[in-house]
């Protein structure tokens, strides 16, 4: 079955404390991206990449770490959170990105204190 | 720059009854739009998208949008509403000549028995 896959789905963490929120796709897709989502802003982009080592800032990676070793894995990092960084966070994957479909993954809820 | 507009974050219709769920872009160039549904604690699935081909476009699940260059709009509607069409909508507009997919900041849809 295509599908992207985030972990974990929920995550309660403290300030400052590094974690990883992995993705993986199997749909062979070059382009992966991360999007936030708070309520009143809708999904906001956070990095993507177009295909393995080569990432760029979307609209508010402040904060945010990503890699793309392997085409299919595109893992988010937070090095230091901090409690703005609390949110709805997506993982989507796509063969282009202007006129294709994105497939998006379950969502991780963070959540720092 | 790109952007999209949804007018109204919340909207409430009775069973059987018309949805319409307003979008509006701008961009300079001409756009590929998408609408993406969102249901609860899910992440967002494709509805439909416009990739300048007919202008009246037929989605997933009865729904459908009409692209007016016009009015810059791409409203989503549906005749008759059902119980499960209770979601978050999401608008997105893409162009060719960029790396992103910018997304409105959603409208809510409750369907009332």
């Amino acid at each position: 079955e295509a599908q992207v896959t985030q972990n974990p789905r929920y995550l309660i963490t403290v300030t400052g404390k590094k974690l990883t929120v992995t993705c993986s796709q199997n749909m062979n897709h070059e382009y992966m991206s991360w999007y936030r989502q708070d309520p009143g802003l809708g999904l906001r982009q956070i990095y993507y990449s177009m295909n393995v080592e080569v990432t760029d800032k979307g609209d508010v990676p402040e904060g945010y770490k990503v890699s793309r070793k392997e085409k299919r894995n595109f893992p988010l990092i937070l090095e230091s959170p901090s409690p703005n960084q609390t949110s709805l966070y997506f993982c989507a994957s796509s063969f282009g990105i202007s006129n294709t479909e994105a497939f998006f993954g379950q969502g991780t809820r963070l959540t720092v204190v | 720059a790109q952007s999209v507009t949804q007018l109204g974050s919340h909207v409430s219709v009775s069973e059987g009854a018309l949805v319409l769920l307003r979008c509006n872009y701008s961009s300079s160039v001409p756009p590929y739009l998408f609408w993406y549904v969102q249901y609860p604690n899910q992440g967002l699935q494709l509805l439909l998208k416009y990739t300048s081909a007919a202008t009246l476009v037929k989605g997933i699940n009865g729904f459908e949008a009409e692209f007016k260059k016009s009015e810059t709009s791409f409203h989503l509607t549906k005749p008759s509403a059902h119980m499960s069409d209770a979601a978050e909508y999401f608008c997105a507009v893409s162009l060719s000549n960029t790396d992103k997919l910018i997304f409105g900041t959603g409208t809510r849809l409750q369907v009332f028995p």
